[in-house]
């Protein structure tokens, strides 16, 4: 069964638009962490932003910051102030419990920002 | 520079061969993982590993077999039994658990003809 669920296969955003991107997970682990990472067309994986479930505040780092809502098993990245530099793929993914150190990907949203 | 390498970055078979993509890391991480990466299919993990001697099988280890002799180095083997090889494959590496990220190589491009 899928665990990290990103619907948005695809968007088109215009640049200067803050965008919002889908993710939601499945877990009964009361302890697990949320990732988000780019990948631009280089292949690369940049680790973007982390939510812990015990955290209290939704993370941020510089424009990105994490819509986490436990209830709902929802972990949206929105990215303010988009640039042409933010047009690539990006990954959702998981790290549950404390004992193992399995983490899985969501299966991405291609991301296009329009100038 | 502490990094994940992965060599080659390109990689050309014929089927029916057995092939290894090299993963070395000089972070002083335990875990180690590989994912493979298809258009549209995200990244599904094929094998990890939280210490020396020791790996589990992802959600695709089929045809896949890896081995964790050293805490620096995580080799796959793409065996002959594995049906669609041609594949995008990342190697990473973690500070075993606790919730930090895992850092990524580059990847080894696999093209099986």
């Amino acid at each position: 069964a899928q665990k990290i669920t990103q619907t948005q296969p695809g968007m088109f955003v215009q640049e200067k638009e803050a965008v919002t991107l889908d993710c939601t997970y499945d877990t009964s682990d009361p302890s697990y962490g949320l990732f988000w990472y780019k990948q631009p067309s280089s292949g690369e994986m940049i680790f973007l932003i982390y939510q812990g479930s015990y955290d209290q505040q939704n993370a941020t780092e510089g424009r990105y910051s994490l819509n986490f809502q436990k209830a709902r098993k929802s972990a949206n990245l929105v990215i303010s102030a988009s640039q042409l530099g933010d047009s690539a793929m990006y990954f959702c993914a998981m790290r549950e419990g404390d004992r193992d150190d399995k983490i899985i990907f969501g299966k991405g949203t291609r991301l296009h920002i329009l100038p | 520079d502490g990094g994940i390498t992965q060599s080659p970055k390109y990689l050309f078979r014929k089927e029916g061969q057995n092939v290894t993509l090299s993963c070395e890391q000089n972070l002083n991480h335990d875990a180690m993982y590989w994912y493979r990466q298809d258009p549209g299919q995200g990244l599904r993990l094929i094998y990890y590993s939280q210490i020396v001697n020791d790996f589990q099988k992802g959600d695709i280890a089929e045809g896949y077999s890896v081995s964790r002799e050293k805490k620096e180095s995580f080799p796959l083997t793409v065996t002959s039994a594995q049906k669609n090889p041609t594949a995008f494959y990342l190697c990473a590496s973690s500070i075993t658990l606790t919730r930090t990220e895992a850092f990524f190589g580059q990847g080894t491009r696999l093209t099986v003809v």
